[in-house]
């Protein structure tokens, strides 16, 4: 079966660090983009970052509320997406969904994980 | 970056009712508009990209069109299943933005 599964959220005090995981499974991995999107409590979706696949550099591309804090990496031999947030903020609070690109259309991703909930409070 | 409104916010509609959704880009977008479809709880599913293709699996009850800044999503004959919130979102430039959202609800 196609499909995200992600991991790793959870409570953290203001300022710490948190780490969440995608696994991939049912497809080649390295040769997809992957992006994350989050849904703040009652709110609507925000996209975060990308990451293309090696074949074209591995780069990446921030929203502006998270450049600088979060980090999108991938590691192709395991099939796993990671999002190092660091410096988080309670307005960091929300649902992470990790996504795949769609093969047929440049940065629509049509995959979506179920969704992992980090909670930032004191 | 590019700002996306969507009008209604909300509706009220009944089965077999004919809804239609209005989502425009504070820029032109050429065709980079998805929508997408999400109910409580559940993570979004992707119904429509390139503003008219139709995703796989979903079915051709929903359609999509526009090109520049003013698209559609229309539900032919709304069912029990499709009482959800919808949002479109654009994929022409980063970063990527939505619409926020239309709730439809049961009347």
């Amino acid at each position: 079966e196609v499909q995200l599964v992600e991991s790793g959220g959870g409570l953290v005090k203001p300022g710490r660090s948190l780490r969440l995981s995608c696994t991939a499974s049912g497809f080649t991995f390295g040769d997809y983009a992957m992006s994350w999107f989050r849904q703040a409590p009652g709110k609507g979706l925000e996209w975060l970052c990308f990451i293309r696949r090696k074949t074209y550099g591995g780069t990446t591309e921030y929203a502006a509320s998270v450049k600088g804090r979060f980090t999108i990496s991938r590691d192709d031999s395991k099939s796993i997406a990671y999002l190092q947030m660091n410096s988080l903020k309670t307005e960091d609070t929300a649902v992470y969904y990790c996504t795949r690109e769609s093969p047929l259309q440049e940065n629509w991703f049509d995959l979506w994980g179920q969704g992992t909930l980090v909670t930032v409070s004191s | 970056d590019i700002q996306m409104t969507q009008s209604p916010s909300s509706l009220s509609a009944s089965v077999g009712d004919r809804v239609t959704i209005t989502c425009r880009a504070s820029q032109g977008i050429s065709n980079y508009l998805a929508w997408f479809q999400q109910k409580p709880g559940k993570a979004p599913k992707s119904l429509i990209y390139a503003a008219s293709s139709l995703q796989s699996g979903v079915p051709s009850k929903f359609s999509g069109s526009g090109s520049g800044t003013d698209f559609t999503l229309t539900i032919s004959s709304l069912q029990p299943e499709d009482f959800a919130t919808y949002y479109c979102q654009q994929y022409n430039s980063y970063p990527f933005t939505f619409g926020p959202g239309t709730k439809v609800g049961i009347k």
